[in-house]
């Protein structure tokens, strides 16, 4: 079993939709969680913490659930410019700085 | 932010040749540095980590004395893939953290390479 697992997608939709995307971890003695953003041919960039309370960052919001051990992004108001892989990201307790990259989910949004 | 950078961006060599990535950290001392590795249409793969100074930590399958690292300070990083082959054909990315409360990483714009 991989240690972050995500669908692949790609989740084609419709500019203004709402997009969700879940992320499921192994490791429950995990202790920092991140979405990252890549778009092709692209470095990874960092798109947000992900915080046990969930937090929001204007169109994003992130959830974490620790007792399923699985994390999610939700996009509001889709936009051209969402469409990228996005990355789920886990730091595991005593893994130093090391992160555990996800597989990615690939959203496609269109006009 | 912090910026990190990575040289060359893209480069083509013939196989059997030997190539040096560089990995910097602009405007902070990255404590750790990381070497990844990603294949179209995978996600990245963590290769080794390296540490200012010390030995890099190699991940299991990745041979250390193909992909060399060296973390010489606190601001630059170097993988040389040594006798190159067209597998090793990849995006290289490397990502640098320091010491702290964070665990967030900073990537280095990759560096792609084509071995023919």
């Amino acid at each position: 079993r991989k240690e972050v697992e995500q669908d692949p997608g790609p989740f084609n939709v419709p500019e203004g939709a709402t997009v969700a995307f879940n992320c499921t971890y192994s490791n429950s003695a995990s202790q920092s969680f991140f979405w990252y953003r890549q778009d092709c041919r692209k470095e990874p960039k960092l798109l947000m913490s992900v915080y046990s309370s969930g937090n929001e960052d204007g169109r994003f919001t992130a959830q974490l659930n620790r007792a399923s051990q699985y994390i999610s992004l939700l996009i509001r108001d889709s936009k051209l410019s969402d469409s990228a892989t996005y990355l789920c990201v886990v730091n595991g307790r005593n893994a130093g700085n090391m992160l555990t990259f996800g597989g990615g989910t690939r959203l496609m949004v269109k006009p | 932010g912090a910026v990190v950078s990575q040289h060359p961006s893209w480069v083509i060599c013939k196989s059997g040749t030997s190539v040096k990535i560089e990995c910097r950290s602009l405007d902070f001392q990255a404590t750790t540095m990381f070497w990844y590795r990603q294949f179209p249409k995978q996600s990245l793969m963590l290769m080794a980590t390296s540490n200012e100074g010390s030995k890099a930590t190699y991940e299991q399958g990745v041979e250390k004395d193909k992909f060399l690292i060296n973390h010489a300070s606190l601001t630059l990083s170097t993988l040389t893939v040594t006798s190159a082959h067209p597998e090793d054909s990849s995006f290289y990315i490397c990502s640098a953290s320091w010491t702290g409360l964070s665990k967030e990483q900073y990537f280095g714009p990759g560096t792609r390479l084509t071995v023919t």
